[in-house]
């Protein structure tokens, strides 16, 4: 079956511009993960849905970071102003049990 | 909150030979503990995990160790391949309470040399 995708893969931002990153879980998956992986690093945590509910924002680094599920399904990571710094990878998971499912990623560069 | 150390951060091994990667955690709370396998511009995809309730998992050639009380686990592969060359992330979840979200070491990148 389809697993986690996500797009853009590739995303080249100017410093100051908005973004918008998007994550399509694998159907049926209540849980649903973002995460961070700067370069050498492993994930981090950002933002943690279930169903549309937000339950966990605690990993997003400032206030230009903003996460949305509003129908339970299709989730967006949207970032405001980019920074050089909020330069990584960001990782989409799903899940309806223990393991989580990740997506190839959404390669971010802010010049 | 939690905190999750793993080493080494690289492992060079001859084609045959066996790996080891240890990981620590801190909090004493989580239960659960998954290992990823991630290729150069791959997505991480899990290759095994094991439950706090549980001491060894095996699986062909790869099995996990944890010990609780010291809050360490391990990830050992035997008979290493070529193509089991890779990043290897551990972490940890607490599955108490309303999030599972994981946290993950620094990663180890092994290299098997044919």
């Amino acid at each position: 079956g389809a697993g986690v995708s996500q797009s853009p893969r590739y995303k080249v931002a100017k410093r100051g511009q908005d973004v918008a990153l998007r994550c399509d879980p694998i159907s049926g998956h209540v849980s649903l993960f973002w995460y961070q992986q700067a370069l050498g690093q492993g994930p981090e945590f950002l933002t943690y849905f279930q169903n549309e509910a937000q339950l966990d924002k605690s990993g997003l680094p400032s206030d230009r970071f903003f996460a949305e599920r509003p129908e339970g399904s299709v989730s967006t990571l949207k970032i405001q102003r980019t920074q050089q710094e909020d330069s990584a990878v960001y990782l989409c998971a799903s899940s309806v049990t223990r393991e989580q499912f990740f997506g190839p990623g959404t390669r971010l560069t802010v010049l | 909150g939690e905190n999750v150390e793993q080493h080494p951060s690289t492992l060079s091994v001859q084609e045959g030979d066996s790996a080891v990667i240890k990981c620590t955690y801190s909090d004493s709370a989580s239960n659960y503990f998954p290992w990823y396998k991630q290729e150069l511009g791959k997505r991480p995809q899990l290759i095994i995990d094991i439950r706090s309730n549980v001491g060894e998992k095996k699986d062909q050639r790869i099995a996990v160790t944890l010990n609780k009380t010291a809050k360490h686990f391990s990830l050992h592969i035997t008979e290493t391949q070529p193509e089991d060359s890779a990043v290897y992330f551990c972490a940890a979840r607490n599955s108490g309470g309303s999030n599972y979200k994981l946290t993950f070491g620094k990663g180890t990148l092994l290299t098997v040399n044919p």
